[in-house]
């Protein structure tokens, strides 16, 4: 099973500063397709995880475009330009491009 | 919108059976993937298994031999099977539409393992 590790685990910003979180994967993302199978969701406080950024850097319908995405390989990175109060919560990788998927351990995101 | 919506037991004995429904609100089970995700409480995210359209199933390894996916295109149902539960097996349950990116998730239901 491909391991995603994500670092760091917990992250304290203040709100209008930039944030980002790290994810490397044990094997490469890239699939045959030339495409590389990585998301990005967030779970806030009692809430399902939404989608944040497929395909390593695609942003999902509805994201915010200070969210973005980027990495290749094994190495992945979600930036947030300006953290804003709503974007506390839990942060995961998950990798695709083989099953089982799996996901990072997650980054917890909060407001200083 | 779409919306999923989870339902079954609250809780289960040990050695019994876990099973758990999704329902999607605009019928379109027929025209995608569908997967499950586990969280217990307090942790991480865990993929459970995911059926394609076609009907093909994977599973995560270390819940292979214990787990069923399956889908009633007609009554617009995902369904999870779990066999012999373990206190371990205690987590809020999601299913989710895609089988690589998760566009729409249910609320999830948690459900509890104990006798």
């Amino acid at each position: 099973d491909i391991v995603m590790t994500q670092s760091p685990l917990s992250l304290p910003v203040t709100p209008g500063e930039p944030a980002s979180i790290s994810c490397r994967s044990s094997q490469s993302l890239l699939y045959s397709d030339g495409y590389i199978y990585l998301d990005w969701y967030l779970q806030k406080p009692g809430q399902s995880p939404q989608l944040l950024i497929y395909l390593a850097s695609d942003r999902a319908s509805g994201v915010p475009d200070r969210f973005s995405g980027s990495g290749s390989g094994t190495d992945f990175t979600l930036n947030i330009s300006r953290v804003e109060a709503e974007d506390v919560g839990v942060y995961y990788c998950m990798q695709a491009v083989q099953t089982p998927r799996t996901f990072g351990q997650g980054t917890k995101l909060q407001i200083k | 919108q779409v919306q999923l919506q989870e339902s079954g037991p609250g809780l289960v004995k040990p050695s019994e059976t876990l099973s758990l429904t999704c329902t999607v609100s605009d019928g379109s089970m027929s025209t995608y993937d569908w997967t499950w995700i586990r969280q217990p409480p307090g942790k991480g995210l865990e993929w459970i298994g995911h059926i394609y359209y076609s009907g093909r199933t994977d599973y995560n390894t270390s819940l292979k031999s214990r787990v069923t996916i399956s889908l009633d295109t007609s009554k617009t149902e995902l369904s999870l099977r779990l066999r012999s539960v373990t206190a371990a097996d205690t987590a809020v349950y999601f299913c989710a539409r895609g089988g690589s990116s998760y566009d729409f998730w249910g609320q999830g239901t948690l459900v509890t393992v104990s006798s």
